[in-house]
């Protein structure tokens, strides 16, 4: 089955602890992406990646890190993560395509629930 | 600047009436993609509808219509015959590069 998984679904966490959030595809996408989810405010983009070994900043990038080192994953790091970052986070992929990845519909995870303390 | 706005917080109707979620979208760009998203109380979002900005015809899918008005830069969304299970928040957002995304349209239906 196609799909976008994260891991993990839920985590309460406290001011500081490192973090990992991690989202991996099977769709042999292009392009993936993070995203923040907070009341009133729709989604907002943290990072994106056209491609392996690329990765490029969105609207909200401070406090976040990513990766690409295989195709298929694309972590969310927290290095210390603060009370600002509680939220709603989907991670999303979508093939490549020339003129603009984000042109095709994005399949999203099922979201992890962050909360920090 | 781009932007999508959803002027609708939240949507309350009884079940079988129609309604309407309007979304307006601001960009320079004459080539963009809109797309329209739907997320139950469950959490996860599902894609509904991509429109490319050369392409103004109105799209009809079940009970769901989309209305593309590129002279008001409007993507409106409408269900007709609503039913409980369409309660959910839609959100309209415009692509060029990057997606951005409207606040969202809490859409109630009740029985």
């Amino acid at each position: 089955e196609a799909q976008v998984t994260q891991n993990p679904r839920y985590l309460i966490t406290v001011t500081g602890k490192k973090l990992t959030v991690t989202c991996s595809q099977n769709m042999n996408h292009e392009y993936m992406s993070w995203y923040r989810q907070d009341p009133g405010l729709g989604l907002r983009q943290i990072y994106y990646s056209m491609n392996v070994e690329v990765t490029d900043k969105g609207d909200v990038p401070e406090g976040y890190k990513v990766s690409r080192k295989e195709k298929r994953n694309f972590p969310l790091i927290l290095e210390s993560p603060s009370p600002n970052q509680t939220s709603l986070y989907f991670c999303a992929s979508s093939l490549g395509e020339a003129g603009g990845s984000s042109y095709n519909e994005q399949f999203f995870g099922p979201g992890t629930r962050l909360t920090v303390l | 600047a781009q932007k999508v706005t959803q002027a609708q917080t939240e949507i309350s109707v009884v079940e079988k009436e129609d309604v309407t979620l309007d979304c307006v979208y601001e960009t320079r760009d004459t080539t963009y993609y809109l797309f329209w998203y739907k997320q139950p109380p469950s959490g996860e979002l599902v894609f509904l509808i991509r429109r490319n900005s050369f392409d103004e015809q109105n799209e009809i899918s079940g009970r769901y219509s989309w209305n593309f008005q590129k002279s008001t830069s409007s993507f409106n969304f409408t269900i007709t015959a609503s039913q409980v299970v369409d309660s959910a928040v839609y959100f309209c957002a415009l692509s060029n590069y990057q997606l951005i995304w409207g606040a969202g349209t809490k859409l109630i239906i009740k029985p």
